[in-house]
């Protein structure tokens, strides 16, 4: 089952543009984490925030977690092209032992049109 | 490159078939991760490994089985396959036992079952 739940499921903008995608999860989380996906390809980590953060940069990607709401905002400003990708949440648990694992979210299709 | 290899790529095989994926993690990384990410289900997590030991457990069938070897590479049996096990299967490793600082992904596996 999903932890996290992205939306929207689909997005397609213009370059230049900025793009935000959200994630909303169920149970408490240690941290958040974004990933980038190309077409068929492995996921690439983006970006971590940890519980006890609000907001975090890493070059044009912004992302916010607002853990009373339980949910996670992922910014790509000046979009480009090659930021064509699926995007995906996956929240970590924080506790160790066998119930441990990072959940995916079934991810947002962002499309950046030249 | 992320670091992580699996190898094959693809894989074509029969129903009732058994084979054999493998994944090397990146150097350093103790803990193994196996994904199975199909349109429907999304990405699901199957089995943890750390340091030679199965750590955490996902949704992974009686059919399928993994381990990993002393230097830390590791195999995800897949037997009697049937056409729902179409999917492409995904590796990842992290440092510790827990993803806490996010996981680095293989390029996967993509296996189809005619």
């Amino acid at each position: 089952s999903q932890q996290g739940e992205e939306d929207p499921q689909a997005l397609s903008i213009q370059e230049g543009e900025n793009a935000t995608m959200n994630c909303s999860y169920k149970t408490s989380i240690n941290n958040l984490q974004w990933y980038r996906q190309n077409s068929g390809r492995g996921l690439v980590h983006l970006i971590l925030i940890r519980s006890n953060e609000r907001e975090k940069h890493s070059g044009r990607l912004r992302v916010t977690l607002d853990t009373s709401k339980k949910s996670s905002s992922l910014l790509i400003t000046a979009s480009r092209a090659a930021d064509t990708a699926s995007y995906f949440c996956a929240t970590d648990p924080g506790s160790g032992g066998s119930n441990y694992k990072l959940t995916f979210g079934k991810g947002t299709l962002l499309t950046v049109n030249p | 490159d992320s670091g992580v290899t699996q190898t094959p790529k693809h894989l074509i095989t029969a129903t009732g078939q058994r084979v054999t994926l493998r994944c090397s993690p990146r150097s350093g990384d103790l803990s193994v991760y196996w994904y199975q990410q199909s349109l429907d289900q999304g990405l699901q997590f199957l089995i943890q490994y750390y340091n030679g030991e199965e750590r955490a457990k996902g949704n992974i069938l009686e059919r399928f089985s993994a381990q990993q070897f002393p230097d830390l590479h590791s195999e995800l049996n897949l037997s009697s396959l049937e056409l729902g096990d179409s999917a492409l299967y995904f590796c990842a490793s992290s440092v510790g036992a827990v993803g806490w600082y996010g996981y680095t992904f293989g390029s996967g596996t993509r296996l189809t079952v005619v």
